[in-house]
């Protein structure tokens, strides 16, 4: 079974630029999570969404980040401009329709660095 | 709103030796699902070892086991018999129960081995 792809794998962009990540979750996985983790911390959610519809954005900085998924499956997750304090890892994660656990499938990740 | 605590940012463990990682977590909830996650250098996070609070028994995966204390809200990991493999950052997470609860992951902890 592949497991969730994450592009690219490392970007480097100037403040004020914006840039663009892309997810393929594993192949019948309804749930798709975005993260951020900072160097040195956990990973924090940003966003949460359910087929195609967000359950959860709570703490998504909608100023400037925004994020899709398309038909449910592929998701990207756009920064418009970026910020110094962006520069972190983001990481993808997927999880099946199924109760119990909720069990998350986590993608390799994009490093930001944000000059 | 919950929370993850791991107060030791580092350890470090003999090869072949047995190394405990702490964490608690605060939350009001009775039905819940406490998780350990592991992440390589590579970055990409996979899942150690989960635990469903209803259950007395602690969880055991091969060498890595649970100490679960619900009412402590204490959930301790232990590695035995410790690899070179095993180096990682180690987070404990929460989940409550329900379909669209979120991951709230604690600080982690680098774990080294020494040969």
């Amino acid at each position: 079974e592949a497991g969730v792809a994450q592009s690219p794998r490392y970007k480097i962009i100037e403040k004020r630029q914006s840039v663009a990540f892309w997810c393929n979750p594993i192949s019948g996985h309804a749930t798709l999570y975005w993260y951020q983790q900072i160097l040195g911390q956990g990973p924090k959610l940003l966003i949460q969404f359910q087929n195609n519809g967000v359950v959860d954005d709570s703490q998504l900085p909608k100023d400037r980040f925004s994020a899709e998924r398309l038909k449910g499956v592929d998701s990207t997750l756009k920064i418009q401009p970026a910020k110094l304090e962006d520069s972190a890892v983001y990481l993808c994660a997927s999880s099946p329709p199924v109760s119990g656990s909720y069990e998350q499938y986590f993608g390799p990740g994009t490093r930001l660095t944000v000059t | 709103a919950q929370t993850v605590t791991q107060s030791q940012p580092e350890m470090s463990v003999q090869e072949a030796e047995t190394v405990t990682l702490s964490c608690t977590y605060d939350t009001s909830e009775s039905d819940y699902y406490l998780f350990w996650y592991k992440q390589p250098p590579s970055r990409q996070m996979i899942l150690v070892i989960r635990q469903e609070a209803y259950k007395q028994q602690n969880a055991t995966e091969n060498r890595f086991s649970v100490n679960f204390q619900k009412a402590a809200k204490s959930f301790s990991l232990k590695i035995s018999d410790s690899q070179l493999g095993d180096a990682a950052m180690y987070f404990c997470a929460y989940r409550r129960s329900g379909a669209n609860s979120k991951l709230t992951f604690g600080k982690g902890i680098t774990l080294s081995v020494r040969p």
